[in-house]
C-alpha cells in the first residue's frame, strides 16, 4: 500500500542554520505530496504542497520539489528561526474520483527544535 | 481555507463513560469530514470518513461501536467515545475535505485532548 517515510527525528538546530527534512513515498500512482506543520498545542496547518512531479511548493521560507525519480519530497530551509520549532509532516493522497475523497497518508513526524 | 474547530479542546473523564467530540467547520459546507488519532509522538491515524447525511466509513481496525460517528449536518460532525478505557486516551482530530479534484486538500481542526482515567 501507499505509504510516507521521514527522516527520523528529533531535529535540533541552531538559528539561522539550513533545514533539511527527508521524505520518501511509496505509492503506485502519481499522488499530491503535502508538507503540514504541528505547533504545539495545535491542530495541523497545511505548509506546502506539490500535485504533480518537478513542482515546487514554498511558504514562509520552505521549500519543496516533487522528485518522481527518486520518489521524494524533501523539506528545505535556508535559515530557520526559533518559531519554526514545531512536527513536520509529510503527507500524500491520490484523487479518488470526481465524486469523493483520496485519503490522507502521513509520514511519522519530525520534531523540530530551533535554539537562539 | 476553510476555518474548523473542535469542542471541548480537552476533557477529563472516567472509566466506563461515553464522550463526545464536536468538529464544527465555520466558513465551509463541509461532505465529507475526516477524524484522526494521534498518539503521543506519532503520526496521525485515519479512523473514519464522515459523510454528511450517511453512514461513516471506518478503517481497519477501528471499532464503529466504540466510535460513533454522526454527521447530521453540513457544519457539524461528532465523535462519541463510548465506555472508554484509559487506553482511548489520544489526541482526536477532525479536518474538513477542502474540495473534490485532484488536490483534496484537508484543512484540520485544534484537536481534543481526551483523558481516561
Amino acid at each position: 500500500g501507499d505509504s510516507v517515510t521521514q527522516m527520523e527525528g528529533p531535529v535540533t538546530l541552531s538559528e539561522e542554520a539550513f533545514l533539511t527534512i527527508n521524505c520518501t513515498y511509496t505509492a503506485t500512482g502519481y499522488p499530491s505530496l503535502f508538507w503540514y506543520v504541528q505547533y504545539p498545542g495545535e491542530g495541523l496547518q497545511l505548509l506546502l504542497k506539490a500535485t504533480k512531479a518537478d513542482d515546487k511548493g514554498s511558504n514562509k521560507g520552505f521549500e519543496a520539489t516533487y522528485r518522481k525519480e527518486t520518489t521524494s519530497f524533501h523539506l528545505e530551509k535556508g535559515s530557520v528561526q526559533v518559531s519554526d520549532s514545531a512536527v513536520y509532516f509529510c503527507a500524500l493522497i491520490f484523487n479518488a474520483g470526481g465524486t469523493s475523497y483520496g485519503k490522507l497518508t502521513f509520514g511519522q513526524g519530525t520534531i523540530l527544535t530551533v535554539h537562539p | 481555507g476553510a476555518v474548523v474547530s473542535q469542542h471541548p479542546s480537552w476533557v477529563i473523564c472516567k472509566s466506563g463513560t461515553s464522550v463526545k467530540i464536536e468538529c464544527r467547520s465555520l466558513d465551509f459546507q463541509a461532505t465529507t469530514m475526516f477524524w484522526y488519532r494521534q498518539f503521543p509522538k506519532q503520526s496521525l491515524m485515519l479512523m473514519a470518513t464522515s459523510n454528511e447525511g450517511s453512514k461513516a466509513t471506518y478503517e481497519q481496525g477501528v471499532e464503529k461501536d466504540k466510535f460513533l460517528i454522526n454527521h447530521a449536518s453540513l457544519t457539524l460532525s461528532t465523535l462519541t467515545v463510548t465506555s472508554a478505557h484509559p487506553e482511548d486516551s489520544s489526541f482526536y482530530i477532525c479536518s474538513v475535505g477542502g474540495g473534490r479534484g485532484a488536490y483534496n486538500e484537508q484543512f484540520f481542526g485544534p484537536g481534543t485532548r481526551l483523558t481516561v482515567l
